[in-house]
C-alpha cells in the first residue's frame, strides 16, 4: 500500500518540552511538506523540502524545525520556542512541487 | 497575494439533490487547481485536480470545473450520499511550494 504515514495521532505535551512528529512515505516523492492547521483558518505552511538535506522555510516557521535526511522521512519538531503550538499537523507529499500533493492523516498536538 | 474564497461556509442539502460547491480566486495565473475534502480529524483526501489548460474533470459523481479568467472553480456532486458529508477544501498553486488553501465548505447530507 503507497501512501503517508504520520505519528503518533495524538501527542500531548508539556510547556517548554520539544517533541518531534514523525512522517513517512513510500510513495517516492521528493517534495515533502508540513502544515498546521487551526479551526477556521486555511492550512499554513511551515516547512518544505524538495530534495534530501534541503529544506525551506514556509509562512510560519517560526518555532519549529525539520530535517530531510532520508527521502522518504520529514520529521518536524515543535520547540518550546513555538508560543501557540496547540494544532493540527498535516505532512504531505508530491512527485515536485507543481503536481498533486497527497496529504498523511495528521497529528493532534495538545500543550497542556 | 493570492486568496481564495469558498462560499458559504457551511451547506445541508437532503439525499439525493444534485449540489455545487463553489471557489472564488483572486490571482488568475495558476499552474493548478486542487479538491480535497477533509472529514472531521482526519487528513485531506485529493478528489480532483485540474491543470490550468483544462476546463473540467471529471470522476465519478464529481465534476471540478476552472474558468481562470473569472477566478473560479466550481465542484459538482451528482446523487449526494450521507457519506459525502465531509469539509471541502479548494487550493491553488503556482507551481511553486506555496499552495493557498481555502477555508473550506462543511456539507451535510441529510438522510
Amino acid at each position: 500500500d503507497g501512501g503517508i504515514t504520520q505519528s503518533p495521532k495524538y501527542l500531548f505535551r508539556k510547556e517548554g518540552q520539544n517533541v518531534t512528529l514523525s512522517c513517512e512515505q513510500n510513495l517516492n516523492h521528493d517534495a515533502m511538506y508540513w502544515y498546521r492547521q487551526d479551526p477556521g483558518q486555511g492550512l499554513r505552511l511551515i516547512y518544505y523540502s524538495q530534495i534530501v538535506n534541503d529544506f525551506q522555510k514556509g509562512d510560519i516557521a517560526e518555532g519549529y524545525s525539520v530535517s530531510r535526511e532520508k527521502k522518504e522521512s520529514f520529521p518536524l519538531t515543535v520547540t518550546s520556542a513555538q508560543k501557540n503550538p496547540t494544532a493540527f499537523y498535516l505532512c504531505a507529499s508530491s512527485m515536485a512541487r507543481e503536481t498533486e500533493q497527497f496529504f498523511g492523516p495528521g497529528t493532534r498536538l495538545t500543550v497542556l | 497575494k493570492q486568496e481564495v474564497t469558498q462560499i458559504p461556509a457551511a451547506l445541508s442539502v437532503p439525499e439525493g439533490e444534485n449540489l455545487v460547491l463553489n471557489c472564488s480566486f483572486t490571482d488568475s495565473a495558476i499552474y493548478n487547481l486542487q479538491w480535497f475534502r477533509q472529514d472531521p480529524g482526519k487528513g485531506l483526501t485529493s478528489l480532483l485536480l485540474i491543470q490550468s489548460s483544462q476546463r473540467e474533470q471529471t470522476s465519478g459523481r464529481l465534476n471540478a470545473s476552472l474558468d481562470k479568467s473569472s477566478g473560479r472553480s466550481t465542484l459538482y456532486i451528482a446523487a449526494s450520499q450521507p457519506g459525502d458529508s465531509a469539509t471541502y477544501l479548494c487550493v491553488t498553486n503556482f507551481g511553486n511550494e506555496k499552495l493557498t488553501f481555502g477555508t473550506g465548505t462543511r456539507l451535510t447530507i441529510i438522510p
